[in-house]
Protein backbone atom coordinates (compact mmCIF):
# COMPACT_ATOMS: atom_id res chain seq x y z
CA UNK A 1 0.00 0.00 0.00
CA UNK A 2 1.18 3.92 -0.17
CA UNK A 3 1.41 5.97 2.97
CA UNK A 4 2.27 10.05 1.95
CA UNK A 5 1.84 12.52 4.60
CA UNK A 6 2.57 16.45 4.20
CA UNK A 7 1.01 18.94 6.69
CA UNK A 8 -2.51 19.96 6.38
CA UNK A 9 -1.67 23.76 6.16
CA UNK A 10 1.13 26.54 6.34
CA UNK A 11 1.21 30.34 5.72
CA UNK A 12 3.63 32.63 4.36
CA UNK A 13 4.29 36.23 3.62
CA UNK A 14 4.50 37.65 0.10
CA UNK A 15 8.03 37.51 -1.20
CA UNK A 16 8.97 34.78 1.15
CA UNK A 17 10.28 31.15 1.15
CA UNK A 18 7.84 28.29 2.10
CA UNK A 19 8.70 24.66 2.30
CA UNK A 20 6.32 22.18 1.95
CA UNK A 21 7.71 18.64 3.41
CA UNK A 22 6.01 15.41 2.49
CA UNK A 23 7.14 11.95 3.62
CA UNK A 24 6.07 8.14 1.98
CA UNK A 25 6.06 4.99 2.66
CA UNK A 26 5.26 2.49 -0.44
CA UNK A 27 5.13 -0.80 -1.78
CA UNK A 28 6.98 0.45 -5.37
CA UNK A 29 8.58 3.32 -6.58
CA UNK A 30 8.15 5.10 -9.93
CA UNK A 31 8.64 8.74 -9.66
CA UNK A 32 7.25 11.49 -7.01
CA UNK A 33 5.45 14.29 -8.19
CA UNK A 34 4.22 17.66 -6.99
CA UNK A 35 1.07 19.33 -8.52
CA UNK A 36 -0.45 22.87 -7.69
CA UNK A 37 -4.09 22.91 -7.30
CA UNK A 38 -6.07 25.81 -7.09
CA UNK A 39 -9.52 25.34 -5.32
CA UNK A 40 -12.03 24.29 -7.95
CA UNK A 41 -9.94 23.86 -10.34
CA UNK A 42 -7.76 20.62 -11.43
CA UNK A 43 -3.94 19.71 -10.43
CA UNK A 44 -1.28 21.35 -12.61
CA UNK A 45 1.78 19.98 -12.95
CA UNK A 46 4.82 21.38 -11.17
CA UNK A 47 7.69 18.54 -10.93
CA UNK A 48 8.95 15.45 -10.82
CA UNK A 49 11.69 13.66 -9.20
CA UNK A 50 12.73 10.43 -9.80
CA UNK A 51 16.64 10.21 -8.80
CA UNK A 52 17.99 12.04 -5.40
CA UNK A 53 18.37 15.54 -5.60
CA UNK A 54 16.77 18.67 -6.60
CA UNK A 55 15.07 20.09 -9.10
CA UNK A 56 14.91 23.44 -9.97
CA UNK A 57 12.06 25.17 -12.07
CA UNK A 58 12.08 28.92 -11.84
CA UNK A 59 10.59 29.87 -8.37
CA UNK A 60 9.88 26.12 -7.40
CA UNK A 61 12.70 23.56 -6.90
CA UNK A 62 11.80 20.41 -5.77
CA UNK A 63 14.08 17.38 -3.75
CA UNK A 64 13.87 13.93 -3.24
CA UNK A 65 15.83 11.66 -0.90
CA UNK A 66 14.51 8.05 -1.90
CA UNK A 67 16.35 6.29 0.96
CA UNK A 68 14.33 8.68 3.36
CA UNK A 69 11.38 8.32 1.82
CA UNK A 70 11.11 12.13 1.82
CA UNK A 71 10.64 15.43 -1.00
CA UNK A 72 10.04 18.68 -0.55
CA UNK A 73 8.73 21.72 -2.82
CA UNK A 74 10.76 24.84 -2.10
CA UNK A 75 8.76 27.56 -3.26
CA UNK A 76 10.57 31.06 -3.46
CA UNK A 77 9.26 35.01 -3.71
CA UNK A 78 6.02 34.02 -2.75
CA UNK A 79 3.13 35.93 -4.99
CA UNK A 80 -0.37 36.23 -3.60
CA UNK A 81 -1.18 33.60 -6.81
CA UNK A 82 0.79 30.75 -5.23
CA UNK A 83 -2.15 30.41 -2.80
CA UNK A 84 -3.31 27.14 -3.30
CA UNK A 85 -3.09 23.79 -2.58
CA UNK A 86 0.25 21.98 -3.48
CA UNK A 87 -0.59 17.86 -4.02
CA UNK A 88 2.48 15.40 -3.11
CA UNK A 89 2.26 12.44 -5.08
CA UNK A 90 3.84 9.12 -5.70
CA UNK A 91 3.61 7.33 -8.91
CA UNK A 92 3.58 3.29 -8.12
CA UNK A 93 5.52 1.05 -10.16
CA UNK A 94 5.12 -2.01 -12.43
CA UNK A 95 2.88 -3.13 -14.77
CA UNK A 96 0.11 -4.24 -11.49
CA UNK A 97 -0.03 -0.68 -10.47
CA UNK A 98 -0.35 0.73 -14.24
CA UNK A 99 1.90 3.61 -12.95
CA UNK A 100 -1.20 5.05 -10.95
CA UNK A 101 -0.66 8.23 -8.73
CA UNK A 102 -1.43 8.39 -5.21
CA UNK A 103 -2.14 11.65 -3.92
CA UNK A 104 -1.21 12.64 -0.42
CA UNK A 105 -3.91 14.75 1.42
CA UNK A 106 -2.43 18.00 0.22
CA UNK A 107 -0.90 20.98 1.70
CA UNK A 108 -3.19 24.33 1.61
CA UNK A 109 -0.92 27.25 1.56
CA UNK A 110 -2.15 30.44 2.37
CA UNK A 111 0.34 33.79 0.93
CA UNK A 112 -0.52 36.88 3.14
CA UNK A 113 0.62 40.66 2.09
CA UNK B 1 1.62 21.17 -23.99
CA UNK B 2 -1.06 18.01 -23.98
CA UNK B 3 -4.70 19.10 -23.24
CA UNK B 4 -7.37 17.11 -21.48
CA UNK B 5 -11.17 18.32 -22.17
CA UNK B 6 -14.36 17.39 -19.86
CA UNK B 7 -17.82 17.73 -20.33
CA UNK B 8 -19.73 18.88 -18.68
CA UNK B 9 -17.66 21.26 -16.38
CA UNK B 10 -21.37 21.52 -13.99
CA UNK B 11 -24.08 19.33 -14.10
CA UNK B 12 -27.04 19.56 -11.74
CA UNK B 13 -29.22 15.99 -11.46
CA UNK B 14 -31.96 14.15 -9.34
CA UNK B 15 -31.37 12.01 -7.30
CA UNK B 16 -32.30 8.50 -9.03
CA UNK B 17 -30.90 9.48 -12.39
CA UNK B 18 -27.47 8.74 -13.99
CA UNK B 19 -24.62 10.80 -15.76
CA UNK B 20 -22.07 10.63 -18.16
CA UNK B 21 -19.01 12.69 -18.08
CA UNK B 22 -16.54 12.38 -20.77
CA UNK B 23 -13.19 12.77 -20.56
CA UNK B 24 -11.27 13.79 -24.02
CA UNK B 25 -7.37 13.66 -24.87
CA UNK B 26 -7.34 16.54 -27.28
CA UNK B 27 -3.82 16.40 -28.87
CA UNK B 28 -2.31 12.77 -27.65
CA UNK B 29 -3.31 9.35 -27.63
CA UNK B 30 -4.22 8.34 -24.00
CA UNK B 31 -3.23 4.64 -23.37
CA UNK B 32 -4.24 4.79 -19.86
CA UNK B 33 -7.11 7.35 -18.04
CA UNK B 34 -8.27 7.53 -14.75
CA UNK B 35 -10.91 9.00 -12.71
CA UNK B 36 -10.53 10.65 -9.48
CA UNK B 37 -13.50 12.13 -7.11
CA UNK B 38 -12.47 14.65 -4.59
CA UNK B 39 -14.89 16.07 -1.90
CA UNK B 40 -14.52 19.57 -0.85
CA UNK B 41 -10.90 20.69 1.00
CA UNK B 42 -10.01 16.96 0.52
CA UNK B 43 -7.14 15.31 -1.79
CA UNK B 44 -7.78 13.67 -5.32
CA UNK B 45 -9.01 9.44 -4.20
CA UNK B 46 -7.86 7.59 -7.37
CA UNK B 47 -11.27 5.99 -8.58
CA UNK B 48 -10.26 3.80 -10.84
CA UNK B 49 -7.94 3.39 -13.76
CA UNK B 50 -9.05 2.61 -17.53
CA UNK B 51 -6.79 1.39 -20.24
CA UNK B 52 -8.38 1.48 -23.71
CA UNK B 53 -10.31 -1.69 -24.90
CA UNK B 54 -9.74 -3.48 -21.80
CA UNK B 55 -12.36 -3.02 -18.71
CA UNK B 56 -11.29 -0.59 -16.17
CA UNK B 57 -9.50 -1.48 -12.84
CA UNK B 58 -11.45 0.15 -9.79
CA UNK B 59 -9.68 1.41 -6.38
CA UNK B 60 -11.25 -0.90 -3.52
CA UNK B 61 -14.32 0.51 -1.94
CA UNK B 62 -15.35 2.26 -5.26
CA UNK B 63 -18.90 -0.01 -6.55
CA UNK B 64 -17.90 -0.85 -10.44
CA UNK B 65 -21.58 -1.08 -11.23
CA UNK B 66 -22.55 2.02 -9.93
CA UNK B 67 -19.33 3.96 -12.00
CA UNK B 68 -19.67 3.10 -15.21
CA UNK B 69 -16.17 3.86 -17.29
CA UNK B 70 -15.70 3.24 -20.85
CA UNK B 71 -12.48 3.63 -22.44
CA UNK B 72 -13.65 2.55 -26.20
CA UNK B 73 -10.85 5.04 -27.95
CA UNK B 74 -7.68 6.52 -27.61
CA UNK B 75 -9.13 9.84 -26.99
CA UNK B 76 -12.51 9.00 -25.63
CA UNK B 77 -13.18 7.81 -21.71
CA UNK B 78 -16.93 8.02 -19.90
CA UNK B 79 -17.59 7.67 -16.44
CA UNK B 80 -21.29 7.53 -15.63
CA UNK B 81 -22.67 7.89 -12.11
CA UNK B 82 -25.65 5.44 -12.41
CA UNK B 83 -28.83 6.09 -9.92
CA UNK B 84 -27.05 9.27 -8.35
CA UNK B 85 -27.42 10.18 -5.22
CA UNK B 86 -26.75 13.34 -3.10
CA UNK B 87 -23.80 11.87 -0.99
CA UNK B 88 -22.13 11.35 -4.96
CA UNK B 89 -22.06 15.12 -4.83
CA UNK B 90 -18.59 16.03 -6.00
CA UNK B 91 -15.49 17.03 -8.47
CA UNK B 92 -14.82 14.57 -10.13
CA UNK B 93 -11.62 14.84 -12.66
CA UNK B 94 -10.09 12.60 -15.29
CA UNK B 95 -6.44 12.42 -15.88
CA UNK B 96 -4.63 10.89 -19.14
CA UNK B 97 -1.42 9.22 -19.67
CA UNK B 98 0.24 8.44 -23.19
CA UNK B 99 1.70 5.32 -21.28
CA UNK B 100 4.93 3.77 -22.07
CA UNK B 101 7.97 5.99 -20.90
CA UNK B 102 5.61 8.88 -19.91
CA UNK B 103 6.08 10.22 -16.97
CA UNK B 104 3.16 12.78 -17.08
CA UNK B 105 -0.75 12.80 -16.51
CA UNK B 106 -2.90 15.57 -17.43
CA UNK B 107 -5.37 16.36 -16.21
CA UNK B 108 -8.78 17.44 -17.33
CA UNK B 109 -10.41 20.47 -16.16
CA UNK B 110 -12.96 19.20 -13.72
CA UNK B 111 -16.74 18.40 -13.62
CA UNK B 112 -18.96 19.39 -10.38
CA UNK B 113 -21.39 17.16 -9.85
CA UNK B 114 -24.09 17.59 -7.67
CA UNK B 115 -27.13 15.91 -7.20
CA UNK B 116 -30.63 17.15 -5.49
Amino acid sequence: GQNIDQPTEMTATEGAIVQINCTYQTSGFNGLFWYQQHAGEAPTFLSYNVLDGLEEKGRFSSFLSRSKGYSYLLLKELQMKDSASYLCDVRDGGKAAGNKLTFGGGTRVLVKP
Amino acid sequence: GAVVSQHPSRVICKSGTSVKIECRSLDFQATTMFWYRQFPKQSLMLMATSNEGSKATYEQGVEKDKFLINHASLTLSTLTVTSAHPEDSSFYICSASSGGSSYEQYFGPGTRLTVT
